[in-house]
């Protein structure tokens, strides 16, 4: 079975404070994709970062950075210095190789960043 | 370039009405979905297509019919609608031999009553 679980449902943090959000994966398969989507209140996804299975190399971004680890079939985010516009709700999701493209969501991590 | 369009973005119907939800992308995607958004589930895939006249269900078709005519659009076609139809549904597109991301529209956000 595939599957994605995101234990946080809801994170609050003040603003500055770092915050990781979980992301564990289940799979057979041995290619994959995995993302993170973040939806902010207005409600439409925007697309944060993609990663292949074979691609296990940290990612960094500004603020953001993603660390990837098959062994633990983790894929975990982290804001550093969270501000107020980092408020939404972060979605991590598993791309099964040449299954047409579907996307396994997991549950979602609601962070509210409070000023 | 307008990515994926969804219409409407609102919209109320009664129990038992038929209704269709649009979409249509304009970069030659092969791969259409679409998902439906209730709280604390994520996001589940109703339908999806690999490429125009070939469909396949998700995790929760029942209730839904989709068809794909041509490659930009993928409409979603409640039957009979029920409240528990009640959701903001999705749709995305992607390319089948491109290693990228997923495009979303903006949502429709239905209500059954």
């Amino acid at each position: 079975a595939q599957k994605v679980t995101q234990a946080q449902t809801e994170i609050s943090v003040v603003e500055k404070e770092d915050v990781t959000l979980d992301c564990v994966y289940e799979t057979r398969d041995t290619t994959y994709y995995l993302f993170w989507y973040k939806q902010p209140p207005s409600g439409e996804l925007v697309f944060l970062i993609r990663r292949n299975s074979f691609d296990e190399q940290n990612e960094i971004s500004g603020r953001y950075s993603w660390n990837f680890q098959k062994s633990t079939s983790s894929f975990n985010f982290t804001i550093t210095a969270s501000q107020v516009v980092d408020s939404a709700v972060y979605f991590c999701a598993l791309r099964p190789y040449n299954q047409g493209g579907k996307l396994i969501f997991g549950q979602g991590t609601e962070l509210s960043v409070k000023p | 370039n307008a990515g994926v369009t969804q219409t409407p973005k609102f919209q109320v119907l009664k129990t038992g009405q038929s209704m269709t939800l649009q979409c249509a992308q304009d970069m030659n995607h092969e791969y259409m979905s679409w998902y439906r958004q209730d709280p604390g589930m994520g996001l589940r895939l109703i339908h999806y297509s690999v490429g125009a006249g070939i469909t396949d269900q998700g995790e929760v078709p029942n209730g839904y019919n989709v068809s794909r005519s041509t490659t930009e659009d993928f409409p979603l076609r409640l039957l009979s609608a029920a409240p528990s139809q009640t959701s903001v549904y999705f749709c995305a597109s992607s390319y089948a031999y491109r290693d990228t991301e997923a495009f979303f529209g903006q949502g429709t956000r239905l209500t059954v009553v």
